[in-house]
């Protein structure tokens, strides 16, 4: 069974840092790429970021480019997000995801469960 | 980037109705898009990826379908467990976007 565990969330201040960790088991984690998505507060998911299963390739959201950064450590099977200068509207729960590539297509198909991260003074 | 414009965004249904949730995207993205399905305080769900292609363990009352630059997802038989929020994403280029979600109430 794929299971995915988020931690790291918290209260931080304006300005602070945060690293969010994500567990995998139940798959070849190696073989998957990853994304965080989060969600704030009564609002709709919001993609934030993505790496290949090797970690070459990395995007971002406009709204995170310049202070979040993706990793992930493939020989401990989790995936990991540094935020830095973190703002008031980065407040949300944050949920990693597998990508599935195995078609020709690819979408994330499974989910953690979030970790909140609350941004304020 | 990629505007997707989901419609509507809230809805009011019975069970056993048939529900038709749409997608607009600003412009071609082949069929790179997956609709989700989401709970009060739990995860998303995959439903339908690359369009029209059901998820494994997902209810075949669940069915997508596209036509140029406008993606639906049907629910053909609205079930109690299906009164949640629904997302649709494209996965045609980076940066990856959502639909604005679809609510879909008990009337």
């Amino acid at each position: 069974e794929v299971q995915l565990v988020e931690s790291g969330g918290g209260l931080v201040q304006p300005g602070g840092s945060l690293r969010l960790s994500c567990a995998a088991s139940g798959f070849t984690f190696s073989s998957y790429e990853m994304s965080w998505v989060r969600q704030a507060p009564g609002k709709g998911l919001e993609w934030v970021s993505y790496i290949s299963n090797s970690g070459s390739a990395i995007f971002y959201a406009d709204s995170v480019k310049g202070r979040f950064t993706i990793s992930r450590d493939n020989a401990k099977e989790s995936l990991y997000l540094h935020m830095s200068r973190l703002r008031a509207e980065d407040t949300a729960v944050y949920y990693c995801a597998r990508v599935d590539s195995s078609s020709w297509y690819m979408q994330p198909d499974s989910w953690g469960q979030g970790s909140l991260v609350t941004v304020s003074s | 980037d990629i505007q997707l414009t989901q419609s509507p965004s809230f809805l009011s249904a019975s069970v056993g109705d048939r529900v038709t949730i749409t997608c607009r995207a600003s412009q071609g993205i082949s069929n790179y898009l997956a609709w989700y399905q989401q709970n009060p305080g739990k995860a998303p769900k995959l439903l339908i990826y690359a369009a029209s292609s059901l998820q494994t363990g997902v209810p075949s009352r669940f069915s997508g379908s596209a036509s140029g630059t406008e993606f639906t997802l049907t629910i053909s038989s609205l079930q109690p467990e299906d009164f949640a929020t629904y997302y649709c994403l494209q996965l045609n280029s980076f940066p990856w976007t959502f639909g604005q979600g679809t609510k879909v109430e008990i009337k």
